[in-house]
């Protein structure tokens, strides 16, 4: 069975800097998904960024990124220019190939500092 | 694209009461999925459908959990004889019926509160 581990409960940073969610996951399988989601205060689950393994570039969205490492099974979220706004609880979450459900980490809870 | 919608937001109910939560995902969106999460932790895998078809269910979703979509498009989640430890967010999300890895729209949740 698939897991995702988020060994950082919390964590803070002053805005306009720059912060790396740490997430390693278990899987067997050669192809699959990896999702970064995002759970502000108003409990609305949104998407940051996606992943597919078999793509061995880091993928991006604005000022978020990712540090994908496929053999260390190690995906993390790096969010350049923190903003306010991106105070959040965050998810990593992995999809098998055939699709289906999402396995969710514990989550990291953000703080985004003035 | 209306979102994914769920009824209520909040319910609150006595111990050994049932309830009943609804979801309406995205129209043209084949797969449903439900999710329980309790206040600090990721969301839990409950079941999954695809159109009226229900193709997984966890070993969380016990004999007293029941999820239908009977015409392949709203959902319905029922918890009958509630216990306390049924309190959580109960979310719905659905996905458009084209290749895997396809990300899930979220709906907002129904908290509920067993007393």
């Amino acid at each position: 069975a698939q897991t995702v581990t988020q060994s950082q409960p919390e964590m803070s940073v002053q805005e306009a800097e720059t912060v790396t969610l740490s997430c390693t996951y278990d899987t067997s399988e050669n192809n699959y998904y990896l999702f970064w989601y995002k759970q502000p205060p108003s409990r609305q689950m949104i998407l940051v960024i996606r992943q597919e393994a078999y793509k061995q570039q880091n993928a991006t969205e604005n000022r978020f990124s990712v540090n994908f490492q496929k053999a260390a099974k190690s995906f993390s979220l790096k969010i350049s220019d923190s903003q306010l706004g991106d105070t959040a609880m965050y998810f990593c979450a992995f999809m098998n190939n055939q699709g289906g459900k999402l396995i969710f980490g514990q989550g990291t809870e953000l703080s985004v500092k003035p | 694209d209306t979102g994914v919608s769920q009824n209520p937001r909040h319910k609150i109910t006595k111990r050994g009461q049932n309830v009943t939560f609804r979801c309406d995902p995205i129209s043209e969106h084949n797969r449903l999925y439900w999710y329980r999460q309790t206040l600090g932790q990721g969301p839990e895998f409950l079941t999954y459908f695809q159109n009226e078809a229900q193709l997984e269910k966890s070993r969380l979703l016990s004999d007293r959990f029941s999820a239908e979509r009977p015409k392949g498009s709203f959902s319905t989640l029922e918890i009958q004889r509630t216990e306390q430890g049924d309190s959580a967010m109960y979310l719905c999300a659905s996905s458009p019926p084209v290749r895997a890895g396809e990300k899930l729209f979220f709906g907002s949740g129904t908290q509920l509160s067993v007393l």
